[in-house]
């Protein structure tokens, strides 16, 4: 069975310092990985996705994660947040050709100035 | 940005109204699915569908019903709508053989 893990509910940073968002997951198939992006009162927004193919991901507005099989890890990291940055963020797992994707419960990212 | 869209995105109704809440997609996607979403939590799968004449129930039990008569088109009813459905509700789709999911901006419901 699948699950995914999101290790903290909130996590604050100051302007311009690393943001580090942290994922596990479990799943009996090579899965496909997402992270989301939900701003308040707004739908979820595609920042990036694994799928089998290079293990580091680069997704929009600096995003990045790497995929770490071993450690069954897909965390997702900035090198510098921006206030713009605070949102609720959401690591999902999904098995390819499957209706299933199971949402973790969700980051809250705070970006102080 | 994708091409889903909700209405309404904001409603308050009483209890025992009849409501149906709309998705429409402009892609062509094949697949569709119904989230349900209380504040600061995790999304709920309700409901979802293959294609045209085509749904399922999700992994979360709910009293809606959904139909999907054209392909771009997935609406959401609830015959009689109680306070435990105040909730967000967000509509998503996939398309064949692609892996990520497009949201719309989501359906906030007060039931009072």
């Amino acid at each position: 069975a699948q699950s995914v893990t999101q290790l903290d509910s909130h996590v604050s940073v100051s302007e311009g310092t690393p943001v580090l968002l942290r994922c596990n997951y479990s799943s009996s198939y090579s899965p496909s990985l997402f992270w989301y992006v939900q701003h308040p009162n707004k739908g979820l927004q595609l920042l990036l996705k694994y799928t089998s193919a290079a293990t580091l991901v680069k997704g929009i507005n600096g995003f990045e994660a790497e995929f770490k099989k071993s450690e069954t890890s897909f965390h997702l990291t900035k090198p510098s947040a921006h206030m713009s940055d605070a949102a609720e963020y959401f690591c999902v797992v999904s098995e390819s050709g499957t209706y299933k994707y199971i949402f973790g419960t969700g980051t809250r990212l705070k970006v102080l100035a | 940005e994708a091409d889903i869209y909700q209405t309404p995105r904001y409603l308050v109704i009483g209890t025992g109204k009849k409501i149906t809440l709309e998705c429409s997609q402009t892609m062509g996607h094949d697949k569709m699915y119904w989230y349900q979403q209380d504040p600061g939590m995790e999304l709920h799968l309700i409901h979802y569908s293959y294609g045209v004449n085509s749904t399922e129930k999700g992994d979360l039990s709910s009293e809606s019903t959904v139909s999907r008569i054209r392909t771009e088109h997935f609406p959401l009813t609830l015959e009689s709508a109680r306070p435990s459905h105040t909730s967000q509700y967000l509509c998503a789709s996939t398309r064949a053989g692609g892996y990520e999911q497009y949201f719309g901006p989501g359906t906030r419901l007060t039931v009072t």
